[in-house]
């Protein structure tokens, strides 16, 4: 069975300041993909980054950054002198290869403030 | 391109109505689409799969008679809340997949129906 843990609930940080959402993932898959999304208050679902399993390259999008490891299992996610407009809450997700639907952490709600 | 629709983008309705959600794949044909439902301040929760032609899978849990969902079309699927409640109230999306090779994934999300009973 597939899971995804995102142990911060909830992470608050002044405006400038790096931080880092954390991603862990179960599967018995050796091909999946794995995704991060934003949800800011509208509800509607941004996306970030789509990576397969098979690409563990650590990739850069301006102020965002994304470290696959597959030794932890982990995908985690840092934000880069962090802005007001990135006051949202993340979703790290999993699907596994074939006609399956995505399975979602939590959720990581992270306020940046002024 | 790969745009999904919904509508309404929300809706109140009283008690013991029902409601019908569309979702539209707008630029590209969606084999497969997808129904989740969200509470406030919790994750996405898969309630169906539909694929087109052919009845809906439900998640354990998710009554079928509940929420009647219809995938007509390579375009267009539809969520009916039949007879609903207040704690049917949530923020329902939809997500369509586009057909490909096995390997690839492409998945994309609408933007989202908030339903409120009352």
């Amino acid at each position: 069975a597939q899971k995804v843990t995102q142990a911060q609930t909830e992470i608050s940080v002044v405006e400038k300041e790096d931080v880092t959402l954390d991603c862990v993932y179960e599967t018995r898959d050796t091909t999946y993909y794995l995704f991060w999304y934003k949800q800011p208050p509208s509800g509607e679902l941004v996306f970030l980054i789509r990576r397969n399993s098979f690409d563990e390259q650590n990739e850069i999008s301006g102020r965002y950054s994304w470290n696959f490891q597959k030794s932890t299992s982990s995908f985690n996610f840092t934000i880069t002198a962090s802005q007001v407009v990135d006051s949202a809450v993340y979703f790290c997700a999993l699907s596994e290869v074939g006609n399956t639907p995505l399975v979602f952490g939590k959720g990581t709600r992270l306020s940046v403030i002024a | 391109g790969a745009v999904v629709s919904q509508h309404p983008s929300w809706v109140i309705c009283k008690s013991g109505t029902s409601v019908k959600i569309e979702c539209r794949s707008l630029d590209f044909q969606a084999t497969t689409m997808f129904w989740y439902r969200q509470f406030p301040k919790q994750s996405l929760m898969l309630m169906a799969t539909s694929n087109e032609g052919s009845k809906a899978t439900y998640e354990q849990g998710v009554e079928k008679d509940k929420f009647l969902i219809n995938h007509a079309s390579l375009t267009l699927s539809t969520l009916t809340v039949t007879s609903a409640h207040p704690e049917d109230s949530s923020f329902y999306i939809c997500s369509a997949r586009t057909s490909g090779r096995a390997w690839s994934y492409e998945q994309y999300f609408g933007p989202g129906t908030r339903l409120t009973v009352t």
